[in-house]
């Protein structure tokens, strides 16, 4: 079974500009969420998607955005870079509707991408 | 604001000992509880989780878990240098489906030392 594909897995991009990330859940999952990862915040829950809803939003500001696909891809997209975007972006999937009835909901991440704005 | 708080370490035991991690959490809506395992430049791979008080025994790791007192904990043992890595501890309000977030420690880098 395949795990969490998230593209690309290293951008480079210079403060103003725009990135999309994109995530591809485990098959059969249906909630894809995103969290930023940096060395002294550590990981920080940035929104959550289920059914291509937006069921909740961490403390980030509004240039941080997502989206969920029919297929339960997800994209996020951070528009106006700032050098402190710079971080390890990573996706996790969960809630298998069978464990999920039975109240067991881990979540698995995948590889992350890593952005660096300059 | 929600916390879960962990020893950021270093941890360090001699290899074939038992690694003891700690977290605490505030939110006492909490009900589910994983530990996660991240080695350097790499993602948190997911370890055990936990829903009911008491002890959860997986191979070489338990993971323990005492709401009323706001704690959970990972016990590794017979550790071995490959488990050296951060370990995030990370809590969910409620149980089952529902809105998906985790809040996550900031982890406890263990180093096993052959």
């Amino acid at each position: 079974k395949a795990g969490v594909t998230q593209t690309p897995r290293y951008l480079i991009k210079t403060r103003g500009q725009q990135v999309t990330l994109s995530c591809s859940p485990i098959s059969g999952h249906r909630s894809v969420s995103w969290y930023q990862q940096t060395p002294g915040q550590g990981l920080q829950f940035l929104f959550e998607y289920f059914s291509e809803t937006q069921r909740n939003k961490g403390n980030f500001p509004g240039r941080f955005s997502g989206r969920q696909f029919s297929n339960s891809r997800s994209e996020m997209n951070v528009s106006t870079l700032e050098l402190g975007d710079s971080a390890l972006y990573l996706c996790a999937s969960s809630a298998p509707t069978d464990r999920a009835a039975r109240g067991l909901t881990e979540a698995f991440f995948g590889q992350g991408t890593r952005l660096t704005v300059v | 604001q929600k916390e879960v708080e962990q020893n950021s370490g270093p941890l360090s035991v001699p290899e074939g000992a038992i690694a003891s991690l700690n977290c605490t959490y505030s939110d006492r809506g909490s009900q589910s509880f994983f530990w996660y395992r991240q080695y350097s430049g790499k993602s948190p791979e997911l370890i055990m989780s936990i829903y009911s008080n008491g002890d959860k025994e997986d191979g070489r790791f338990t993971a323990q878990l005492n709401k009323a007192s706001q704690y959970v904990s990972l016990l590794i043992r017979d550790s071995q240098p490959s488990d050296s890595a951060t370990y995030l501890c990370a809590v969910k309000r409620g149980v089952g489906a529902g809105s998906y977030q985790l809040t996550f420690g900031k982890g406890t880098k263990l180093s096993v030392i052959p």
